[in-house]
């Protein structure tokens, strides 16, 4: 009964493929989140949907493009992949976002390490 | 100005002794302050959360707030080996209410 799952947890490819990464929490959160963390540990947020809206969009390449088919899912599709595209990409869960009450402590998935060669 | 600072470290504490990480954040309204620890290979897990100035404990781990020093830390008391990580300082800001968050200290505890 993991609270915040992802899928797949390594994904090794090369430039130029299209991959997908799959996010989904039973805890019965409005809001889920895409982050990614470089090499040196930063971790940046991406995108944030709260029930199936997408709230937050940082400046990141139109090659990533987030889908919430509900909001317990929060699935991530990147196109014509980079080298620089290399990371840990995490998903993350919270009660509050924006317009919704409640607690906004996150918690996160177990990661999806993704190699670019 | 990075809008959530911490020193990056390394922070090291010989075993049983206080190991005291600090932080810094640069917008006045925020309101939600939070500290997660992140073991090598694994995610971020959040183990405090601040709200109000002051100080709350919980265990062995104490988060002091004061907002007019837009200042937050975490001290972890009695430290252990178990406890080398980098720990994350996050704070909710923003219109869109999003966690923002510093880049981490990496903490060793010496046996």
């Amino acid at each position: 009964d993991t609270a915040v799952s992802q899928t797949p947890k390594y994904l090794v490819t090369q430039m130029g493929n299209d991959k997908s990464i799959k996010c989904e929490q039973n805890l019965g959160h409005d809001t889920m989140y895409w982050y990614k963390q470089d090499s040196k540990k930063f971790l940046k947020i991406m995108f944030s949907y709260n029930n199936k809206e997408l709230i937050i969009n940082e400046t990141v390449p139109n090659r990533f493009s987030p889908k919430s088919p509900d909001k317990a899912h929060l699935n991530l599709h990147i196109n014509s992949l980079e080298l620089g595209d290399s990371a840990v990409y995490f998903c993350a869960s919270s009660q509050a976002g924006r317009g919704v009450a409640g607690s906004y402590e996150q918690y996160f998935g177990p990661g999806t390490r993704l190699t670019v060669t | 100005q990075k809008e959530v600072e911490q020193n990056s470290g390394p922070l090291s504490v010989p075993e049983g002794a206080i190991a005291s990480l600090n932080c810094t954040y640069s917008d006045r309204v925020s309101q939600s302050f939070f500290w997660y620890r992140q073991y090598s290979g694994k995610s971020p897990e959040l183990i405090m959360s601040i709200y109000s100035n002051g100080d709350k404990e919980d265990g062995r781990f104490t988060a002091q707030l004061n907002k007019a020093s837009q200042y937050v830390s975490l001290l972890i008391r009695d430290s252990q080996p178990s406890d080398s990580a980098t720990y994350l300082c996050a704070v909710v800001s923003g219109s869109a209410r999003q966690l923002t968050f510093g880049s981490g200290t990496q903490l060793t505890v010496l046996p």
